[in-house]
């Protein structure tokens, strides 16, 4: 089962920054938060991974609080090609742990 | 990044026949993995690859069912055998990258009527 708890759907204007958020309240010390997204039909698309420190990439930031226990991913300009579906997994980065996904979130960007 | 693609992008089969998913990366890699994603759902791993070795197989998924090849380090194989309309999913394939951050193929579409 996933180990995070994310919103169903959310909407955001395009231009605007969307905020995605992640509750991962049982994450262990040794396991890092990645974010995927997934495209209709598409093959999922990582986005960002972070341990305890924000992160920032070309594609979104991500900002983790001070215990860890839950996670905002950040597009700071969202754009109508954003709409997809973004899932927040907590995992330790070792080959012999799987990605389990959970449901995610549908985000809608609109015009 | 890993550039991956699959083939084919979509079939549609009959029921009680076997397909067989190509998965092509542009590197070398250790592991691939394969998942199933059905109608509305998120994705499943199925089993995860490795060269020279096993496949090692998730709870629920059988090799009888779902055999694997992994002959050298670019190519990937999965076989969806006896298949019935509730294998229709689309599969993918992906690797992982230095960071532990995993790369997907595009998919297979899979109809099986």
């Amino acid at each position: 089962d996933a180990k995070t708890t994310q919103p169903t759907s959310m909407d955001c204007a395009e231009g605007r920054a969307a905020n995605l958020p992640c509750n991962h309240s049982t994450i262990s010390g040794n396991e890092y938060v990645y974010w995927y997204r997934q495209i209709h039909s598409q093959g999922p698309q990582y986005i960002i991974h972070g341990l305890k420190n924000n992160e920032t990439n070309e594609m979104a930031s991500l900002i983790i609080t001070e215990d860890r226990k839950s996670s905002t991913l950040i597009l700071p300009h969202a754009t109508l090609r954003d709409t997809a579906v973004y899932y927040c997994i907590v995992r330790v980065p070792s080959g012999n742990t799987p990605l389990v996904f959970g449901k995610g979130t549908r985000l809608s960007v609109i015009a | 990044s890993a550039v991956i693609s699959q083939k084919p992008s979509r079939d549609i089969c009959q029921r009680g026949t076997s397909l067989t998913i190509q998965c092509q990366v542009d590197s070398q890699v250790t592991m691939m993995f394969w998942y199933r994603q059905q109608p509305g759902q998120s994705l499943t791993l199925i089993a995860t690859a490795n060269q020279g070795s096993e496949a090692t197989y998730e709870s629920g998924f059988v090799i009888d069912k779902f055999p694997i090849s992994r002959p050298n380090l670019t190519f990937s194989t999965l076989t969806v055998s006896n298949m019935s309309p509730e294998d229709s999913s689309i599969y993918l394939c992906s690797v992982e990258g230095d960071r532990y951050e995993q790369y997907f193929g595009p998919g297979t579409r899979l109809t099986v009527t």
